[in-house]
């Protein structure tokens, strides 16, 4: 089992759509999570960090579910912009790097 | 808009050349780190240094040399590379490493497309 898994997609969505993705993690010790975005051939950005049961920022928001070992990102009101590869992150603790998930791509349609 | 700057930004080369990476951090971090995010795969650690010291060589092979030479440079040099290193080679940077509950956020710069010929 992976680290960190991700569903690829595509998710391709019309704007003003909400759109949620999963992100699964196998090491039960994992302390802290972050999502990243990354535009097409750019560098990641820190979208969100969640260090307990959730974080919301605007229209995204971030929930850890730890008895089930997942992390979601929901998008409200989809905007162009939003298209982009989203990256789930997860610091597995023990003095242990970040591991990267493999990212789930995003397609806002006008 | 960054702090993290990369150079160079694209890069071609054949097997038997030298060449370097370079990255710059301007936001007082400790911590830099060395990446390479290859089609369709997640990003993989290489090199992290904390303070000037390597604390982190994940298994990269030795054409791969990092030098740091203080906490705001870090280079990456380049030899006798084979195609299947051609990837984005993306430099990071955060306040400390990955150590205890709070993972300090880390900042990327933009990356250097490496194509080996």
């Amino acid at each position: 089992r992976k680290e960190v898994e991700q569903d690829p997609g595509p998710f391709n969505v019309p704007e003003g759509a909400t759109v949620a993705f999963n992100c699964t993690y196998s090491n039960s010790a994992s302390q802290s999570f972050f999502w990243y975005r990354q535009d097409c051939r750019k560098e990641p950005k820190l979208l969100m960090s969640v260090y307990s049961s959730g974080n919301e920022d605007g229209r995204f928001t971030a929930q850890l579910n730890r008895a089930s070992q997942y992390i979601s990102l929901l998008i409200r009101d989809s905007k162009l912009s939003d298209s982009a590869t989203y990256l789930c992150v997860v610091n597995p603790g023990s003095a242990r790097q970040l591991t990267f998930g493999s990212g789930t791509q995003l397609t806002v349609l006008p | 808009e960054t702090g993290v700057t990369q150079t160079p930004r694209h890069l071609v080369m054949g097997m038997t050349n030298k060449k370097s990476l370079k990255c710059e951090q301007h936001l007082g971090h400790n911590a830099m780190y060395w990446y390479k995010q290859s089609a369709k795969k997640p990003l993989e650690l290489m090199f992290v240094y904390n303070f000037k010291e390597q604390t982190e060589n994940n298994s990269v092979p030795s054409r791969f040399s990092p030098e740091c030479p203080n906490s705001s440079h870090l280079f990456l040099h380049l030899h006798t590379l084979q195609p299947e290193d051609s990837a984005l080679y993306l430099c990071a940077s955060s306040h400390r490493p990955g150590q205890g509950k709070y993972q300090e956020t880390q900042y990327f710069g933009p990356g250097t497309r490496l194509l080996v010929l």
